[in-house]
């Protein structure tokens, strides 16, 4: 099984929909995040939690809200979505690396969202 | 200014040569430096890590960081079209909010036959 698995896989939905995205780990991470990929955009962060009482905005969090069910799960909800928000949606999570003083990311397999 | 910023290419090389990606970042204080590898609609996957001055060889993929120019690369040697993908530099930046890995968009390789 997957370190981070991400539901669904691929989505169709209407526009004015509420839909969620689910991410669950089985890493141990405090730390998760929601990215956004759009084509020549890169990853954008959506949002990020450093623990399960700690829910952060991130650059691009309008239209958007999460949830923190528990240390292994983190949602993503599209509350009314519109088609702007077609997009590649990546779940990750983070740990502390001692030997780096950083935190080593593992990226979820992706959630392929279409608005029509 | 972007906080970190690559050339979106393509960048085209021929089988066997050496392919350079290049990236710079805006934050002075940025300690860690990654490259990720991103095959079309997959997931991004770590290829490689730098966070001193200088170069760092593993395998095929050597990782260049010049703290005062504030430019990171990544020089692929004997490349391969199994290496075609998106290349993303991310830098690990200290924020309000905590410390984050902020991505560049991305330059596209092609290695070509």
């Amino acid at each position: 099984d997957a370190d981070v698995t991400q539901t669904p896989r691929n989505r169709i939905t209407k526009t004015g929909k509420r839909i969620m995205l689910e991410c669950s780990q089985t890493k141990g991470h405090d730390r998760m995040y929601w990215y956004r990929q759009d084509p020549g955009l890169g990853l954008r962060l959506i949002y990020y939690s450093f623990d399960v009482k700690d829910i952060n905005k991130g650059e691009i969090s309008d239209g958007y809200s999460v949830s923190r069910q528990a240390q292994a799960k983190f949602s993503l909800s599209l509350e009314s979505a519109i088609p702007n928000q077609t997009a590649l949606y990546f779940c990750a999570t983070s740990d502390y690396d001692w030997t780096t003083s950083t935190y080593g990311y593992t990226f979820g397999s992706g959630t392929r969202l279409t608005v029509v | 200014q972007k906080e970190v910023e690559q050339n979106s290419g393509p960048l085209s090389v021929p089988e066997g040569a050496i392919a350079s990606l290049n990236c710079t970042y805006s934050d002075r204080v940025s300690q860690s430096f990654f490259w990720y590898r991103q095959y079309s609609g997959k997931s991004p996957e770590l290829i490689m890590s730098i966070y001193s001055n200088g170069d760092k060889e593993d395998g095929r993929f050597t990782a260049q960081l010049n703290k005062a120019s504030q430019y990171v690369s990544l020089l692929i040697r004997d490349s391969q079209p199994s290496d075609s993908a998106t290349y993303l530099c991310a830098v690990y930046i200290l924020t309000g909010g905590g410390n984050k890995l902020t991505f560049g968009t991305g330059t596209q390789l092609k290695v070509e036959l």
